[in-house]
C-alpha cells in the first residue's frame, strides 16, 4: 500500500522567507504527483502536477521537484507572503488507475 | 468556467438520520470522485465514476453508504443511517479521462456533523 508522508506537519516562517515543503512516498511506481493547497473550511486547489517522467514544474513563485527513484517531492515557495498561509497537500496517482494517495499535509503560517 | 459545485456546504444531523450530498462536476469531465476527509488527514477515496459506471468503490462502506451518477453528469452520495463517526468533510472532484495526466479538480466540500 502506498504511504505518503509530509514533514513537517506544521511550520511558521516570517514573511519573505522561502518555504520548503517535503513529501515522501513508499512506492516509486507512480503515474504523477500533484500538490494542492487547502484553506480552512475550503476544498482543495490544484497548484502543480508533475508527470512521472518530469523532474520539476514551475508556476510563478512555486516550484515542485520530483525524484521518483528516491520517492521524494519538494515544493518551494519563494518569498513567502501571509496569503500563502494554508495547508499544502501532496498526492500521488498510482499507476494504472486514477486513485490519489494523499499525505496529511503541511500546515503553513507566514508571519507578517 | 464554473468549478466543481457541491451542496449543501454544511449539514448537521442527528445520528441514525439519513443525509445526501450533491455534486456537479466541471462541464465535460467524465470522471467523478467522492472523497472523505477527516480532520487533520488527507482525503481518502470513497468511489470513482467513469461516466455512469462506478469503477472503484472498494473503500465505500456499502452497508450504509450509496452513490449514484445516473446520467453521467451530477452525482449524489447518501448515508443511511448516519453514525457519529461519519462527521467529516465530503469532497467531490472531477477530471477528464483520456488526458495523459488526469488532473483532479476539487469542489469546496460538504462539512457533515453528526450529533
Amino acid at each position: 500500500k502506498q504511504e505518503v508522508t509530509q514533514i513537517p506537519a506544521a511550520l511558521s516562517v516570517p514573511e519573505g522567507e522561502n518555504l520548503v515543503l517535503n513529501c515522501s512516498f513508499t512506492d516509486s511506481a507512480i503515474y504523477n504527483l500533484q500538490w494542492f493547497r487547502q484553506d480552512p473550511g475550503k476544498g482543495l486547489t490544484s497548484l502543480l502536477l508533475i508527470q512521472s517522467s518530469q523532474r520539476e514544474q514551475t508556476s510563478g513563485r512555486l516550484n515542485a521537484s520530483l525524484d521518483k527513484s528516491s520517492g521524494r517531492s519538494t515544493l518551494y515557495i519563494a518569498a513567502s507572503q501571509p496569503g500563502d498561509s494554508a495547508t499544502y497537500l501532496c498526492a500521488v496517482r498510482l499507476g494504472g488507475n486514477n486513485r490519489l494517495a494523499f499525505g496529511k499535509g503541511n500546515q503553513v503560517v507566514v508571519i507578517p | 468556467e464554473a468549478g466543481v459545485v457541491q451542496s449543501p456546504r454544511y449539514k448537521i444531523i442527528e445520528k441514525k438520520q439519513p443525509v445526501a450530498f450533491w455534486c456537479n462536476p466541471i462541464s465535460g469531465h467524465n470522471t467523478l470522485y467522492w472523497y472523505l476527509q477527516n480532520l487533520g488527514q488527507g482525503p481518502e477515496l470513497l468511489i470513482r465514476y467513469e461516466n455512469e459506471e462506478a469503477v472503484d468503490d472498494s473503500q465505500l462502506p456499502k452497508d450504509r453508504f450509496s452513490a449514484e451518477r445516473l446520467k453521467g453528469v451530477d452525482s449524489t452520495l447518501k448515508i443511511q443511517p448516519a453514525e457519529l463517526g461519519d462527521s467529516a468533510v465530503y469532497l467531490c472532484a472531477s477530471s477528464l479521462s483520456g488526458r495523459s495526466y488526469n488532473e483532479q479538480f476539487f469542489g469546496p466540500g460538504t462539512r457533515l456533523t453528526v450529533l
